[in-house]
């Protein structure tokens, strides 16, 4: 299994509501990523798990709050977002960090 | 200043052609990776080579190839007879080490229309 999955595929909230998004490898990676993907931009990025731990977070709003439950699972919970944090929201995943990160097809997700 | 540049904004080509995709890329570490992701039209990256800073060996993969350059500070990447299912965005990406561990910065990418 070498893939990485992402649900929800689409998301459309209001500025009040409480959402997650959710994100699963089992290729036995240690380091899991949260990406933002603005259109027409690279990807940037967010946090950075590295054997269930935090390692990086790129000063990211505290609205977004990211979670690891195990090595497979990665989670990130939305809260009192603004519109302009419509994105696509991308996870991966790699056997350890530097290596190539294995990306999942990402949550579109519109704030309202 | 941005750590990794792509100067191409968009290139269009004709199927068959050969075409370069430039990445410059900028870091005062001895340490680093460098890769290559391509993003077609559905959206999901797809990672196309890594390359650490000892190793300027150039990779040849079936129509892809790659040129390491340390004395440039390049990393580009070439199609050879480019086909139209080539059609995608193409970033080069740097890893390197920052505080909480290694971070990877992409370049804007490089939109690669194949026509047929």
């Amino acid at each position: 299994d070498t893939e990485v999955t992402q649900t929800p595929k689409h998301l459309v909230m209001g500025m009040t509501n409480k959402k997650s998004l959710k994100c699963e490898q089992h290729m036995g990676h240690r380091a899991m990523y949260w990406y933002k993907q603005k259109a027409k931009k690279p990807p940037e990025l967010m946090f950075v798990y590295s054997y269930e731990k935090l390692s990086i977070n790129e000063s990211v709003p505290s609205r977004f709050s990211p979670e690891c439950p195990n090595s497979s699972l990665l989670n990130l919970h939305l809260h009192a977002l603004q519109p302009e944090d419509s994105a696509l929201y991308l996870c991966a995943s790699s056997q350890g960090v530097p290596n190539e990160q294995f990306f999942g097809p990402g949550t579109r997700l519109t704030v309202l | 200043a941005q750590k990794v540049t792509q100067a191409q904004t968009e290139i269009s080509v004709v199927e068959k052609e050969d075409v370069t995709l430039d990445c410059v890329y900028e870091t005062r570490d001895t340490t680093y990776y460098l890769f290559w992701y391509k993003q077609p039209p559905s959206g999901e990256l797809v990672f196309l080579i890594r390359r650490n800073s000892f190793d300027e060996q150039n990779e040849i993969s079936g129509r892809y190839s790659w040129n390491f350059q340390k004395s440039t500070s390049s990393f580009n990447f070439t199609i050879t007879a480019s086909q139209v299912v080539d059609s995608a965005v193409y970033f080069c990406a740097l890893s390197e080490l920052d505080t909480g561990g290694f971070k990877t910065i992409f370049g804007a990418g490089t939109r690669l229309f194949v026509k047929a």
